[in-house]
């Protein structure tokens, strides 16, 4: 299967702070999603962003399918940031792959 | 809200119990998904199914049983669960040209 990998693994960040997480993938992928797990285990989609970039308020994503990885900007970081941030690739039919995620910590 | 309903969100449940978990989508999705994310693991895919065909079983023991009476419902039955089954259970449910959207899981805790 394809290897997805994010790094760094865990971030401290004070509150306001601007931050890039990163997802690298071994294969050609169909579909790359970004989502957030809060710490009641809720996973919430926040990109569905196989190439291009887009962006959704404080956040923004990058992929570039081509050199195989993804970037998520989060700027202005907030305490209600503070959770797991997976990234998902998709090559086959419906298979999603996941990253181990970036733990990411906003302190007040 | 996110259009994918599980119930219970908790559980505890001894290991001669039979339970079974709920999934419930009205996103107009067809194919459903059973992850389970164990303490410190990346997310370990289950079942797929797809347009109620189940298409997909990553080895998992017979202990965990799917069922997917229609394309909005799916359901995990448990029984004699260990210890180690305790984790996140999550249901997920996608369109073919689309991407996930996942439940709010249930947490299991077997005893």
């Amino acid at each position: 299967g394809i290897q997805v990998e994010q790094s760094p693994p865990d971030l401290i960040l004070q509150e306001g702070a601007n931050s890039t997480l990163r997802c690298n993938f071994s294969d050609s992928v169909n579909n790359l999603q970004w989502f957030h797990q809060n710490p009641w285990g809720q996973l919430i989609n926040l990109f569905y962003i196989p190439s291009g970039t887009k962006q959704n308020g404080r956040l923004s994503a990058t992929t570039v399918a081509t050199e195989r990885y993804s970037l998520l900007y989060i700027s202005s970081s907030q305490t209600t940031d503070s959770g797991v941030y997976f990234c998902a690739v998709v090559a086959n039919f419906n298979k999603f792959y996941f990253g181990s995620g970036t733990k990411l910590n906003v302190k007040p | 809200e996110t259009g994918v309903t599980q119930t219970p969100r908790h559980l505890v449940m001894g290991m001669t119990n039979k339970k079974s978990l709920k999934c419930e989508q009205h996103l107009g999705h067809n194919a459903m998904y059973w992850y389970k994310q164990s303490a410190k693991k990346p997310l370990e895919l289950m079942f797929v199914y797809s347009l109620e065909e189940r298409v997909e079983n990553n080895s998992v023991p017979s202990r965990f049983s799917p069922e997917c009476p229609n394309s909005s419902h799916l359901f995990l039955h448990l029984h004699t669960l260990q210890p180690e089954d305790s984790a996140l259970y999550l249901c997920a449910s996608s369109h073919a040209t689309g991407g996930y959207t996942f439940g709010s899981g249930t947490r299991l805790t077997v005893v």
